[in-house]
């Protein structure tokens, strides 16, 4: 079954909103989570890493007042982008590191990720 | 600076062939490197993960191999089938993981 959750898997927004991108653990305690961002036919990109009950990483180039991030708990991460243009839509993943092999199987500090969540802005 | 290089970037065969993908990083210190499957539109899949230390992995009609010190993996599918089309991804891990733009494969009915 899934690991990771993200909600919603699909919104369609107009231009100048803000939407808010969920990404859950869902059977294990995750103090790092991850996300991602895939334009049309190019690499998944690392934009941001967050940290529980601290203040997200953000890769060189990523906007920290455009994408907040908000890590309140060991199993939810939050993705909000604000202020939405055109030019944000892309498909945006969320993975999520079980420091404690919670899963099982060998799963220790392995990455999860979730089925992306695919956002157009109109 | 890591960099993930997947080759060829397209790649269509007949049904039944055999098959490799190729992934090429420049900087041979890392932790694992993963293969990944995507389905137009769709979230990632995780199809083989290799430690550091291993050589290669299977998984029914996928073996990834690793050669950590010539910076290369590869990615072999046996009796390819048409539900095999899709894109792979190779991803290494460091202190980040760092993604290949992927293969996308098509398996010619």
């Amino acid at each position: 079954g899934a690991v990771v959750s993200q909600h919603p898997s699909r919104v369609i927004c107009k231009s100048g909103t803000s939407v808010k991108i969920e990404c859950r653990s869902l059977d294990f305690q995750a103090t790092t989570m991850f996300w991602y961002r895939q334009f049309p036919k190019k690499s998944l990109m690392l934009m941001a890493t967050s940290n529980e009950g601290s203040k997200a990483t953000y890769e060189q180039g990523v906007e920290k007042d455009k994408f907040l991030i908000n890590h309140a708990s060991l199993t939810l991460s939050t993705l909000t982008v604000t202020s939405a243009h055109p030019e944000d839509s892309s498909f945006y993943i969320c993975s999520a590191r079980d420091p404690k092999g919670e899963r099982g199987g060998g799963s220790y500090n392995e990455q999860f990720f979730g089925p992306g969540t695919r956002l157009t802005v109109l | 600076k890591q960099e993930v290089t997947q080759i060829p970037a397209a790649l269509s065969v007949p049904e039944g062939e055999n098959l490799v993908l190729n992934c090429s990083f420049t900087d041979s210190a890392i932790y694992n490197l993963q293969w990944f499957r995507q389905d137009p539109g769709k979230g990632l899949t995780s199809l083989l993960l290799i430690q550091s230390s291993q050589r290669e992995q299977t998984s029914g009609r996928l073996n990834a191999s690793l050669d950590k010190s010539s910076g290369r993996s590869t990615l072999y599918i046996a009796a390819s089938q048409p539900g095999d089309s899709a894109t792979y991804l190779c991803a290494v891990r460091d202190d980040k993981i760092i993604f290949g733009k992927g293969t996308r494969l098509h398996i010619l009915p």
